[in-house]
């Protein structure tokens, strides 16, 4: 069975530092990784996909990194800003349209 | 409306009521899936519809009940919760097959989400 697993579990940092969030899963059978951010209490926001032929993906001051083999992702956030703060969230596609879920990390930027 | 609108955004309800939460997709998309999110625990996949038939039941209790009359609309249908029910219920879209990006086929099945349900169970 398919495990996601995000660490840290809750990140705080000042504002303008660079930091990294990771991802690792179980079994690396997997056809793409999604990062996505999540405000309190709001849907999800779709970061970044990475298909399980790349390596990684870049969004502006985002990029998310993908090593199958060893089943981990990071994403990298550049410059970090208050509006930065929220949830994110990781998941693994298997099989036609099933997504697993980590349970996230919990980031808050200090101005 | 763009994207995925969900409605209410917020639901109370008692054990013994009937509701039912309404999705709706404004993207195009051939698949919607139910989610629950509950506190402390990962996002756990429900239903998943595609062309308005039910491909996956993912071990859900009978007292959700899922209906898709077409491949923008998705409805959960709620009766007899019980308090361990609440959570936060997100619906999400995807195209599943070819998409074109670039000139070229990309098969990401990429889900789009909407805003949530945050409902509460008396």
């Amino acid at each position: 069975k398919q495990e996601v697993t995000q660490i840290p579990a809750a990140l705080s940092v000042p504002e303008g530092e660079n930091l990294v969030l990771n991802c690792s899963f179980t079994d690396s059978a997997i056809y793409n990784l999604q990062w996505f951010r999540q405000d309190p209490g709001k849907g999800l926001t779709s970061l970044l996909l990475i298909q399980s032929s790349q390596r990684e993906q870049t969004s502006g001051r985002l990029n998310a990194s993908l090593d199958k083999s060893s089943g981990r992702s990071t994403l990298y956030i550049a410059a970090s800003q208050p509006g930065d703060s929220a949830t994110y969230l990781c998941a693994v596609r298997e099989g036609a349209q099933k997504l697993v879920f980590g349970q996230g990390t919990r980031l808050t930027i200090n101005p | 409306e763009t994207g995925v609108t969900q409605t209410p955004r917020h639901l109370v309800m008692g054990m013994t009521n009937k509701k039912s939460l309404k999705c709706e997709q404004h993207l195009g998309h051939n698949a919607m899936y139910w989610y629950k999110q509950s506190a402390k625990k990962p996002l756990e996949l429900m239903f998943v519809y595609n062309f308005k038939e039910q491909t996956e039941n993912n071990s859900v209790p009978s007292r959700f009940s899922p209906e898709c009359p077409n491949s923008s609309h998705l409805f959960l249908h709620l009766h007899t919760l019980q308090p361990e029910d609440s959570a936060l219920y997100l619906c999400a879209s995807s195209q599943v097959g070819a998409v074109r990006t670039s000139g070229r086929a990309v098969f990401s099945n990429e889900q789009f989400f909407g805003p949530g349900t945050r409902l509460t169970v008396l």
